[in-house]
C-alpha cells in the first residue's frame, strides 16, 4: 500500500502558484520523498525529490516538514500544461533494490 | 540523450496468447523496472532489474515474468492472457538502484480480447 495520503483533485488559475500537499507520517529516517506527475496517457514524469531539506529545481520546489510527516510541492507559475495527475510517493528501499509505490495521487486542473 | 523506448506502442492478442514487451533503458542506466496502470488498480509494480538480476517483485502470478540483457535492455512476458491484463505497461530506467530518480518511457498499451 502507499505510504502517502493526497487530496484527490485541486484547481490552480493559471499563473498563479500551485501547491500540493502530500501526508506520509510513516516515513521512515531513510526514506526519499519523490513527486512524479502524469499527463494523459503518458509516461510519469519525475518532477523532484528530497530527504530532509528543501529542494528546488527548474521545474518546482519541495518543502518538507521538520517531522518530515508531510510535504508540499509548489509548482512557482502554473501553465495549462501543468493540468497532470501528481504523485507523491515514499521511495521504498528494499533489502535489494527499489520499487516506486504510486497511490491515486492528485489531479491538479490548471485554468485559464 | 535518448530516452527510454518501449516497444511495441499499441498491442492487440487474443485471450490465451502469449506476448513479449521490450524496453531499451537510457544509455548508461542499468535498472530497469516495470509497472502495469489500469483504471481500476492504478499504477502497480511488476519487478525490478539491475545487472541482469531481478531484485525485487511484486504481487503478480507467475504469468508475468522478465528478464534483463547484458546491454541492459529488458523484456517482459506475459504467458496465457487474461482480459484483465488488459493494460498501460511502462518501463523505467534508473542508473542505479538505491534512491536515483527512475525515468519512464512512454508505455505499451495492451489490449487483450
Amino acid at each position: 500500500d502507499a505510504k502517502t495520503t493526497q487530496p484527490p483533485s485541486m484547481d490552480c488559475a493559471e499563473g498563479r502558484a500551485a501547491n500540493l500537499p502530500c501526508n506520509h507520517s510513516t516515513i521512515s529516517g531513510n526514506e526519499y520523498v519523490y513527486w512524479y506527475r502524469q499527463i494523459h496517457s503518458q509516461g510519469p514524469q519525475y518532477i523532484i525529490h528530497g530527504l530532509k531539506n528543501n529542494e528546488t529545481n527548474e521545474m518546482a520546489s519541495l518543502i518538507i516538514t521538520e517531522d518530515r510527516k508531510s510535504s508540499t510541492l509548489i509548482l512557482p507559475h502554473a501553465t495549462l500544461r501543468d493540468t497532470a495527475v501528481y504523485y507523491c510517493i515514499v521511495r521504498v528501499a528494499e533489502e535489494y533494490g527499489n520499487k516506486l509505490v504510486f497511490g491515486a495521487g492528485t489531479i491538479l486542473r490548471v485554468k485559464s | 540523450k535518448a530516452g527510454v523506448t518501449q516497444t511495441p506502442r499499441y498491442l492487440i492478442k487474443t485471450r490465451g496468447q502469449q506476448v513479449t514487451l521490450s524496453c531499451s533503458p537510457i544509455s548508461g542506466h542499468r535498472s530497469v523496472s516495470w509497472y502495469q496502470q489500469t483504471p481500476g488498480q492504478g499504477l502497480q509494480f511488476l519487478f525490478e532489474y539491475f545487472s541482469e538480476t531481478q531484485r525485487n517483485k511484486g504481487n503478480f502470478p507467475g504469468r508475468f515474468s522478465g528478464r534483463q540483457f547484458s546491454n541492459s535492455r529488458s523484456e517482459m512476458n506475459v504467458s496465457t492472457l487474461e482480459l484483465g491484463d488488459s493494460a498501460l505497461y511502462l518501463c523505467a530506467s534508473s542508473q542505479g538502484w538505491e534512491n536515483t530518480e527512475a525515468f519512464f518511457g512512454q508505455g505499451t498499451r495492451l489490449t487483450v480480447v
